[in-house]
């Protein structure tokens, strides 16, 4: 057990649908990751939390958003949902800021759009 | 930003034979390059890691080398064991923006 918790393990929705990911990160972590991994594109970086502040962006699509709240936890909100978003979406935690760090990663949430 | 090449995709070696893994990066700044192992329906795990000032480090059955003149580094496993097969990716930082960035993995398969 990595202690970073996802909520949902498993989402089915449909297309155009919004959904809401849950991430905890591990006591003591202000870093909080966001990737996606789908079959053939491995771990792709979606964004990245420092202490409630967005520091980073990667390949997000602007149908898709995140936030940190002052407890620590993030939530990915993924909107107007396509078949290509199906996909394993992983959070991860570090203690250190500048992505210099150990990542401890929860145990994802399975999207499948239909 | 930075972008980092893996290869090769899919690797076949006999058990207690070595694999070996590349990679390469595009951000000359980058400074920190660890290594994960995702074994089959869990969570990838940190294995080993290294920063740019040292040009190798071990742990047992594996190692990992630097050549930052190059930009590549690679992924070396000795005397392999079934549970190593897995799928592994690297990754890269400069440990300043926040990205650590992997490549696409490299599934390796342990053949008896």
């Amino acid at each position: 057990d990595s202690g970073v918790t996802q909520t949902p393990k498993h989402l089915i929705t449909a297309t155009g649908q919004r959904v809401t990911l849950r991430c905890s990160p591990r006591s003591g972590d202000l870093s909080v990751y966001w990737y996606q991994q789908s079959l053939d594109q491995g771990l792709q970086f979606l964004i990245q939390y420092y202490n409630g502040e967005e520091r980073a962006k990667g390949n997000i699509l602007e149908r898709f958003s995140a936030q940190q709240f002052p407890d620590l936890h993030s939530e990915l909100n993924l909107s107007s949902l396509e078949l290509g978003d199906s996909a394993l979406y992983f959070c991860a935690s570090s203690v250190e800021a500048g992505g210099a760090g150990k990542l401890f990663f929860g145990s994802g949430t399975q999207l499948s759009v239909l | 930003g930075e972008n980092v090449e893996q290869h090769p995709s899919t690797l076949s070696v006999q058990e207690g034979d070595s694999a070996v893994i590349k990679c390469t990066y595009s951000d000359s700044a980058s400074n920190y390059f660890p290594w994960y192992k995702q074994e089959l329906g869990k969570r990838p795990q940190l294995i080993i890691d290294i920063r740019s000032n040292v040009g190798e480090k071990k742990d047992q059955r594996i190692a990992v080398t630097l050549n930052k003149t190059a930009k590549h580094f690679s992924l070396h496993i000795t005397e392999t064991q079934p549970e190593d097969s897995a799928v592994y990716f690297c990754a890269a930082s400069n440990g300043r923006d926040d990205k650590i960035i992997f490549g696409k993995g490299t599934r390796l398969h342990i053949l008896p």
